[in-house]
């Protein structure tokens, strides 16, 4: 179970956020990767590959967009919040099969 | 550059059956891993199934696991989800993805509503 905090994130633009998401078990494969990946929905639109496995930006990502994490426990961090980034944020894994989503991060503009 | 585009949704009474496609273009289909995942309305996402590039390989969610069977057509380029026995929580959207670096899913479908309801 992948379990998301906070559920709801207000922000100012230009201003930093953070999320949150923790494991209920270790996402370390057995080949030593951790596949855990963050997604980017935005509204009325389908999700977007951000980061995968932990740290690594996809194509088109920007640098603002960061993560971190190990083990269990992983962050989603946007340097510099702007408009365009509102929308709902997921962790996922890959490690073991069925993959499963945290219940997502609401990013909004205070 | 990488399009997904499903096709397939509706509305549908319970017990009946839907089959969903997925046209893909824009990469070597036949070389990929795909899935199907589902968003019911206003909730998050929901893994759905998973196929091998070759078919050898299917997965399920233990939620459809009897129910829906997915299968590809590499020469048409074409990913399915055969959908019976609908039940009302089966209402989603149904977004076709494709399995990229990690493992995890790099490309999403628009994705299509499957509403069922009497």
């Amino acid at each position: 179970v992948l379990t998301q905090t906070p559920l709801s994130s207000p922000v100012t633009l230009g201003q930093p956020a953070s999320i949150s998401c923790r494991s209920s078990q270790s996402l370390v494969h057995s080949d030593g990767n951790t596949y855990l990946s963050w997604l980017q929905q935005r509204p009325g639109q389908p999700p977007r590959l951000l980061i995968y496995k932990i740290s690594n930006r996809f194509s088109g990502v920007p640098d603002r967009f960061s993560g971190s994490g190990a083990g269990t426990d992983f962050t989603l961090k946007i340097s510099r919040v702007e408009a365009e980034d509102v929308g709902v944020y997921y962790c996922t894994q890959a490690t073991q099969f069925p993959w499963t989503f945290g219940q997502g991060t609401k990013v909004e503009i205070k | 550059q990488v399009q997904l585009v499903e096709s397939g949704g509706g509305v549908v009474q319970p017990g009946r059956s839907l089959r969903l496609s997925c046209a893909a273009s824009g990469f070597t289909f036949r070389t990929y891993v795909m899935h199907w995942v589902r968003q019911a309305p206003g909730k998050g996402l929901e893994w759905v199934a998973v196929i091998s590039h070759d078919e050898t390989n299917k997965y399920y969610a233990d939620s459809v696991k009897g129910r829906f069977t997915i299968s590809r057509d590499n020469s048409k380029n074409t990913l399915y989800l055969q959908m019976n026995n609908l039940r009302v929580e089966d209402t989603a959207v149904y977004y076709c993805a494709r399995e990229g670096i990690g493992p995890t899913i790099d490309y999403w479908g628009q994705g299509t509503l499957v509403t069922v309801s009497s």
